[in-house]
């Protein structure tokens, strides 16, 4: 059983595209998050988000939001796609949020590419 | 504002012998954890190990382990046997205990090669 799940492990748009990118665990974890890849290799925190709070990285364009139907789910949004956007997205879970440890789990990353 | 470096962009290590990858971290904090992930080609995020701050005995899981220096802030993974399987990007990350955040904060990572 996948554990964390994103789909498409491969979204290529163009420039100005809106695009989405869904993200469900089944764990039954509390509190789920959206990282960054960029093509360095560095991975940065975009959000964090359980059923109470959304906590956004200041250095996250407006154009990027998290939409959460159900805590199950944190899908991200992406309005007016730029190159810059090109990226590789990972989606993690975890039991709770600041308490005491609880791993992350890392889904297989959506790689996105725009032309 | 936290901050994990990692020095070594890239190492190489021979099969079955051991490695030690570097990572120094900043943070006023006084409670927090810090872990190593390793990222092979298939781009899976795999936890490999981790350290609660407050415990002063270094973590071990089989062949790899930490040496964990607080007051220096340092928290490097040695390998030990490497094995072929071990290649690839090996991320030093660090999270506050408690608090409002459990977002990782990672470094930028080291690209580990094995030669047979």
């Amino acid at each position: 059983d996948t554990a964390v799940s994103q789909t498409p492990k491969y979204l290529v748009t163009q420039m100005g595209n809106d695009k989405s990118i869904k993200c469900e665990q089944n764990l039954g974890h509390d509190t789920m998050y959206w990282y960054k890849q960029d093509s360095k290799k560095f991975l940065k925190i975009m959000f964090s988000y359980n059923n109470k709070e959304l906590i956004i990285n200041e250095t996250v364009p407006n154009r990027f939001s998290p939409k959460s139907p159900d805590k199950a789910h944190l899908n991200l949004h992406i309005n007016s796609l730029e190159l810059g956007d090109s990226a590789v997205y990972f989606c993690a879970s975890s039991q709770a949020y600041g308490t005491a440890f609880s791993e992350q789990y890392f889904g297989p990353g959506t790689r996105l590419t725009v032309t | 504002a936290q901050t994990v470096t990692q020095s070594q962009p890239e190492m190489s290590v021979q099969e079955a012998e051991t490695v030690t990858l570097s990572c120094t971290y900043d943070t006023s904090e006084s409670d927090y954890y810090l872990f190593w992930y390793k990222q092979p080609p298939s781009r899976q995020m795999i936890l490999v190990i981790r350290q609660e701050a407050y415990k002063q005995q270094n973590a071990t899981e089989n062949r790899f382990s930490v040496n964990f220096q607080k007051a220096a802030k340092s928290f490097s993974l040695k390998i030990s046997d490497s094995q072929l399987g071990d290649a690839a990007m090996y991320f030093c990350a660090y999270t506050k205990y408690g608090g409002s955040q459990g977002n990782l904060i990672f470094g930028k990572g080291t690209k580990l090669s094995v030669k047979p």
